[in-house]
């Protein structure tokens, strides 16, 4: 199976700054990455598929990249409602696997 | 627009069983393949199964196989997870979802609670 990875598992930062979060893959997915946001008690929501394609709906001020093993989402400029638990998602291969999460909270 | 209600979530006890149920509305259901994926208490999300939008296709989490059982009626525009012989690491929120062409989740619904304890 492949296991995912995501860096860092916390972070705190300011409304307005800019995030970046880092998943990376235990073999080669191509770009079969997909990142959601979850806020807490409530349903994920999908943000990007195809590591850097954004989810009808989505803002601009998300943004994907990556291919091979490593992948980053950023957020341009973190704004309150952005403050949640985003997770990475491989489905190059059976079982899908999802990384453990990033929660972002507020400095 | 896009709309998943599970439902069949409640307390069971080790060992017995549990169906849950996905109503989907707002897209042509038959069209779609669909996921289940469960969250355990202040855990993660944990992948489980999908299904093909023809049922012909059915992948597994190893947690899982040969326990869950991912089915749906396209007629009645329903997901379902039969639960059988359940454990309490099997205790989650339960969450099906919409695959896109691509497989990947594009919608997901509210969840449905499930508690294995004796």
């Amino acid at each position: 199976d492949i296991q995912m990875t995501q860096s860092p598992s916390s972070l705190s930062a300011s409304v307005g700054d800019r995030v970046t979060i880092t998943c990376r893959a235990s073999q080669g997915i191509s770009n079969y990455l997909a990142w959601f946001q979850q806020k807490p008690g409530k349903a994920p929501t999908s943000l990007i598929y195809a590591a850097s394609s954004l989810q009808s709906g989505v803002p601009s001020k998300f943004s994907g990249s990556g291919s091979g093993t490593d992948f980053t989402l950023t957020i341009s400029s973190l704004q309150p409602e952005d403050f949640a638990t985003y997770y990475c998602q491989q489905y190059n291969s059976y079982p899908f696997t999802f990384g453990p999460g990033t929660k972002v909270d507020i400095k | 627009q896009v709309e998943l209600v599970e439902s069949g979530g409640g307390v069971v006890q080790p060992g017995r069983s549990l169906r849950l149920s996905c109503a989907a509305s707002g897209f042509t259901f038959s069209s779609y393949g669909m996921h289940w994926v469960r969250q355990a208490p202040g855990k993660g999300l944990e992948w489980v199964a999908v299904i093909w939008h023809d049922g012909d296709n059915k992948y597994y989490a190893d947690s899982v196989k040969g326990r869950l059982t991912i089915s749906r009626d396209n007629s009645k525009n329903t997901l379902y997870l039969q639960m059988n012989s359940l454990r309490a690491e099997d205790t989650a929120v339960y969450y099906c979802a919409r695959a896109s062409a691509t497989v990947v989740i594009d919608n997901w619904g509210q969840g449905t609670l499930v508690t294995v304890s004796s």
